[in-house]
């Protein structure tokens, strides 16, 4: 089976950078995607990595490090907007090739 | 516009009647998939479809149904719903590393 570990809740303020950290146990590890969900809404796709290294889309950048079983989304110039649940999700070829969910990591933005 | 569209968006019912969730894509993704999520807790896939006619359980053990006859259309049904079943269900298709989500279905049975 699979599983994902992510910290339950991150606080950080206006402008600041912050990193949500994800490992994961998986034996068909096939890449590493993030998703934002804001309270009440539906989960948004922010990036992917399926090899190695760092993936930046705007404020925010993706890591991933497949010997490390490890990956993280870091966001800078946080801004209040910001402050949702941001999921992990792996896709694993011994699981359908679907995604499955670590359990969420909820960010609060500051002034 | 390509999306993926839930109705409806909330529900309120009584304990023992039938529901159906609606889930409609217009991006003509084969795989599609229900989650369902209780306010701030993870997502747990309770069934998704490879295509036209295949239906597979999640890992989550739920007494919905679900049915593909086209592509673009994977309603889920509550033969008879409880106040366990209130919860909010996700639908989303895609494939790979990316999936495209439906705004939800908040369901709360009384």
């Amino acid at each position: 089976g699979q599983s994902l570990e992510q910290p339950s809740e991150v606080t950080a303020v206006e402008g600041a950078i912050v990193q949500i950290n994800c490992t994961y146990q998986t034996s068909g590890f096939y890449g590493l995607s993030w998703y934002q969900q804001h309270d009440g809404g539906a989960p948004t796709f922010l990036s992917y990595n399926a090899l190695d290294g760092l993936e930046e889309t705007g404020r925010f950048s993706s890591f991933l490090s497949r010997s490390d079983s490890y990956g993280y989304l870091l966001l800078q110039e946080l801004q209040m907007k910001d402050s949702a649940s941001y999921f992990c999700a792996v896709r694993d070829s011994n699981a359908g090739n679907m995604l499955t969910f670590g359990g969420g990591t909820r960010l609060m933005v500051k002034p | 516009e390509a999306d993926i569209y839930q109705t409806p968006r909330y529900l309120v019912i009584g304990t023992g009647k039938k529901i159906t969730l609606e889930c409609s894509q217009t991006m003509g993704h084969d795989k599609m998939y229900w989650y369902q999520q209780d306010p701030g807790m993870e997502l747990h896939l309770i069934h998704y479809s490879y295509g036209v006619n295949s239906t597979e359980k999640g890992d989550l053990s739920s007494e919905s149904t679900v049915s593909r006859i086209r592509t673009e259309h994977f309603p889920l049904t509550l033969e008879s719903a409880r106040p366990s079943h209130t919860s909010q269900y996700l639908c989303a298709s895609g494939s790979g590393l990316r999936y495209t989500f439906g705004s939800g279905t908040r369901l709360t049975v009384v």
